[in-house]
């Protein structure tokens, strides 16, 4: 099975600042026939289901804040927040959903405020 | 608006079974893969099963292989997972998950619902 892996696995940053988290992927999320990276990026507060917020790995979900941009191909990503907002503090996911089961996700970054 | 509303969960002892429902409106029921997806007190997300909208194709993770059924009624717009010979190891909340895109599967959930818990213990 593909393993996706993320770091780290919390982070402290100052209100205004960036927050940098990085996922991993054990195989190629890029499929070549679509030139697409299978990834997406989700935020989970306390309390409530995951929220979509990157899918093909850079591509904000609908009502998404700009602030919030994900990069990268292949087997590497990054979701950035350019601008730490108090509402961003969260637990953010990272899922790979090419090709084939399981659709896994990454273990969790937790962001909160320094 | 999207709603997905989950039921069915509860206490059940090491060996027993659940059956849970996921009611879905506001969007074209029958056209969108639906997922369950489990999240262990304290742990991340887990998939656990799909299927798919048009020809009712199921995939399911190894944990729940054999023991867990995945179906839907496109005609009462509900999801269900048949879930038996429970293990403590399946405590969770579970969620239904809606995908993002129409006629496919294995695309990411643009809608969740709140979830329902299920406890497995004696």
């Amino acid at each position: 099975d593909i393993v996706v892996t993320q770091s780290p696995d919390s982070l402290a940053v100052s209100l205004g600042e960036r927050a940098t988290i990085d996922c991993k992927s054990s195989q190629s999320l890029l499929y070549n026939y679509n030139n697409k990276n299978y990834l997406a990026w989700y935020q989970q507060k306390p309390g409530q289901p995951p929220k979509l917020l990157i899918y093909w790995a850079s591509t904000r979900a609908s009502g998404v804040p700009d602030r919030f941009s994900g990069s990268g191909s292949g087997t590497d990503f990054t979701l950035t927040i350019s601008s730490l907002q108090a509402e961003d503090v969260a637990v953010y996911y990272c899922q790979r959903y090419y090709h084939s089961p399981p659709l896994t996700f990454g273990g969790g970054t937790k962001v909160e405020i320094k | 608006e999207v709603q997905l509303l989950e039921s069915g969960g509860g206490l059940v002892q090491p060996g027993g079974s659940l059956r849970l429902s996921c009611a879905a409106s506001g969007f074209t029921f029958s056209s969108y893969a639906m997922n369950w997806v489990r999240q262990a007190p304290g742990k991340g997300p887990e998939w656990v099963s799909l299927i798919s909208g048009s020809d009712g194709s199921t995939y399911y993770a190894d944990s729940v292989k054999g023991r867990f059924t995945i179906s839907r009624d496109n005609s009462k717009n509900t999801l269900y997972l048949q879930m038996n010979r429970l293990r403590v190891e399946d405590t969770a909340v579970y969620y239904c998950a809606k995908e993002a895109q129409p006629d496919t599967v294995m695309a990411p959930y643009d809608y969740w619902g709140q979830g329902t818990l299920v406890t497995v213990s004696s």
